[in-house]
């Protein structure tokens, strides 16, 4: 089982409705929690992080951690054609004293007009 | 600030040729990274340098070698190509090593191909 696992998608939406995307991870001793945002051919860029239980809001997008479940989401509220885009979790995961930033295989947005 | 350069962009090998991935930060970070990412599979961490001078295999680090040159520079060797070695490469960035809330920054990735 992967340590970080999110459902490959893709997930379709339509213009300006609530996108929904979550992830999974193994380790309870997990401490940082990311989500990358890939365009195709492109590298990731960060959107959102968040350490702690809750939830964080930055614009259109929210990350809700929830450690207890071991769940990491990110909500987009209105959604444009833009977003459209592959969404990568990333949580860093305690290793021989450091941390390994691990990822799921991503989700795939598709924001239809 | 150039941030994470990568080279080169993309190249085509044959099997058995050896190449070297390229990689340098300018912002000072301590830890550094080499990804390949695979269609479905998302980025796979292949090795890492936690600091200046350490190196630690990932989860897939058969087929590779890695250097930690200076501070800014981390390099991924290709020995003895192979086609399982076609993907997309990412070189990554962290500041503190150690530190349970560093985020990456990435460079743009190289797009290798082994015929």
């Amino acid at each position: 089982q992967k340590e970080v696992e999110q459902n490959s998608g893709p997930l379709s939406v339509p213009e300006g409705a609530i996108a929904s995307l979550n992830c999974t991870y193994s380790d309870r001793g997990s401490q940082s929690f990311f989500w990358y945002r890939q365009y195709s051919g492109k590298s990731p860029e960060l959107i959102m992080f968040i350490y702690s239980n809750g939830d964080k809001e930055d614009g259109r997008f929210t990350a809700q951690l929830n450690k207890a479940s071991q769940y990491v989401s990110l909500l987009i509220r209105d959604s444009q054609p833009s977003d459209s885009a592959t969404y990568l979790c990333a949580v860093n995961i305690p290793s021989g004293g450091s941390y390994i930033p691990t990822f799921g295989r991503g989700t795939s947005l598709i924001v239809h007009p | 600030n150039a941030g994470v350069t990568q080279t080169p962009k993309f190249q085509v090998l044959k099997t058995g040729q050896s190449m070297t991935l390229q990689c340098a930060q300018d912002m000072n970070h301590n830890s550094m990274y080499w990804y390949r990412q695979d269609p479905g599979m998302g980025l796979r961490l292949i090795y890492y340098s936690a600091s200046e001078g350490t190196t630690d295999k990932g989860e897939v680090p058969n087929g590779y070698n890695v250097s930690r040159l200076n501070k800014r520079e981390f390099s991924l060797r290709l020995e003895s190509a192979a086609p399982s070695q076609t993907s997309v490469y990412f070189c990554a960035s962290s500041r503190r090593r150690g530190q349970g809330n560093e985020k990456l920054f990435f460079g743009s990735g190289t797009q290798l191909s082994v015929l």
